[in-house]
């Protein structure tokens, strides 16, 4: 099976500060990969599919890129609500198995 | 609007059963697949279960394969989890989430509901 790590796990950044996950498949999943954020106490929400396209209405400090095995979620410039956890999920083959996350605080 | 609400869960003896259902509106049902996520208290995402919009195919994660049975009605709208030998491990808040299309993503989720598996 495919497995998903995510670095940093967390991470504190400044207001303003570009942020930036990496999600890696071990081996090579072409662009099937999403990102999702999950506030606390709330449903997960989902940001970017297909590696790089953003969901409607989310804003466009979001951004995903890469493909194969390694990924990443950049937020251009935190705000206060970005405050989440932040998790990638593979699509292929059946398994649709999520990273660890990575926990996204404002310092 | 898109509605998703799970349905079901509740305490239950490790070894027993339970059944999860999830009522969907506002989309046609019939025509998307559907998941089941789960999350332990304090925990990451871990995804359960699948089923295709016609029920052709069903894939689950090693832990419950022979357990857990994923299937849905679309005369319904619902879609169902039934957990079998339940574990203590199993304890979780059960989502039923929505897969918009192909390499498209969990576009909505429910509410969850919670499960624990305790004697």
């Amino acid at each position: 099976d495919i497995q998903m790590t995510q670095s940093p796990s967390s991470l504190s950044a400044s207001v303003g500060d570009r942020v930036t996950i990496t999600c890696r498949a071990s081996q090579g999943i072409y662009n099937y990969l999403a990102w999702y954020q999950q506030k606390p106490g709330k449903v997960p929400k989902l940001l970017i599919y297909a590696a790089s396209t953003l969901q409607s209405g989310v804003p466009s400090r979001f951004s995903g890129s890469g493909s194969g095995t390694d990924f990443t979620l950049t937020i251009s410039s935190l705000q206060p609500e970005d405050v989440a956890t932040y998790y990638c999920q593979k699509f292929n083959s059946g398994q649709f198995t999520f990273g660890p996350g990575t926990t996204v605080d404002i310092k | 609007q898109v509605q998703l609400v799970e349905s079901g869960g509740g305490v239950v003896q490790p070894g027993r059963s339970l059944r999860l259902s999830c009522a969907a509106s506002g989309f046609t049902f019939s025509s998307y697949g559907m998941h089941w996520v789960r999350q332990a208290a304090g925990k990451g995402l871990e995804w359960v279960a699948s089923i295709w919009y016609n029920g052709s195919n069903k894939y689950y994660v090693d832990s419950v394969k022979g357990r857990f049975t994923i299937s849905r009605d679309n005369s319904k709208n619902t879609l169902f989890l039934q957990m079998n030998s339940l574990r203590a491990e199993d304890t979780a808040v059960y989502y039923c989430a929505r897969e918009g299309g192909w390499n498209y993503g969990f576009d909505y989720w429910g509410q969850g509901t919670l499960v624990i598996v305790s004697s």
